[in-house]
């Protein structure tokens, strides 16, 4: 299937701080998803994108699609410790009927 | 509106076991998605139901199977249990798929 590589795999930082994650695909998509996990829990919709270069907000998380449309980026400003968790990129396949996923960012946030 | 109910939360079965996961979509949703997670592999995508019809099928072997009923509830069945089926296995359910998943809690199964 569709190989979505994110990156870093994890980030340990102070509350406070701004943080930047990508992914990206050795091919085409469309539309750009970003979901967060809580441990325990399933994956939760943050950010939805659907077109080349358009930035979108959602608080202090801001997601961006690439020109290329190969790659994405989420950044979020001054963390606080709720925002611990692991951070997904996602994609659509060619027939919309299935979403690849990224290998995922560990975030962990000390306070 | 409730989100999307997976049950059972927790689960623990013996080799060569099978077992039944359920799914109960957001109302009104008529896509059901399966995925399974695990530390090693992330989201791996096991099937997609669309009003009772399997649309797309990830690659995994045919010990798991799914299905959907016609009020969109969705299980899948896992056969012959191995130890590496032991997993996170998530449902998501969805009107427009280009508009994202909404995902259950995941039922978290553990074979021995």
């Amino acid at each position: 299937g569709q190989q979505l590589n994110q990156s870093p795999q994890s980030m340990f930082i102070q509350e406070g701080e701004d943080v930047s994650m990508n992914c990206t695909s050795s091919s085409i998509f469309n539309t750009w998803l970003w979901y967060k996990q809580d441990p325990g829990e399933g994956p939760v919709l943050l950010i939805a994108l659907y077109k080349a270069g358009e930035l979108t907000s959602n608080g202090r998380l801001t997601a961006q699609f690439g020109i290329t449309r190969k790659d994405s980026f989420l950044n979020i400003s001054a963390s606080i410790p709720s925002d611990v968790g692991i951070y997904f990129c996602a994609g659509p396949s060619n027939t919309g009927n299935q979403f690849y996923f990224g290998t995922g960012t560990s975030l962990t946030v000390i306070p | 509106k409730a989100g999307v109910t997976q049950t059972p939360r927790y689960l623990i079965k013996t080799r060569g076991q099978q077992v039944t996961l359920s799914c109960s979509p957001i109302s009104g949703h008529r896509s059901v998605s399966w995925y399974q997670q695990t530390p090693g592999q992330g989201l791996q995508f096991l099937f997609e139901y669309f009003s009772e019809t399997q649309r797309n099928k990830g690659n995994f072997p045919g010990r798991f199977s799914g299905r959907q009923f016609s009020n969109s509830r969705s299980e899948m069945n896992v056969s012959t249990l191995e130890l590496g089926d032991s997993a996170l296995y998530l449902c998501a359910s969805s009107t427009l798929q280009a508009n994202g998943y909404t995902f259950g809690s995941g039922t978290r199964l553990t074979v021995v």
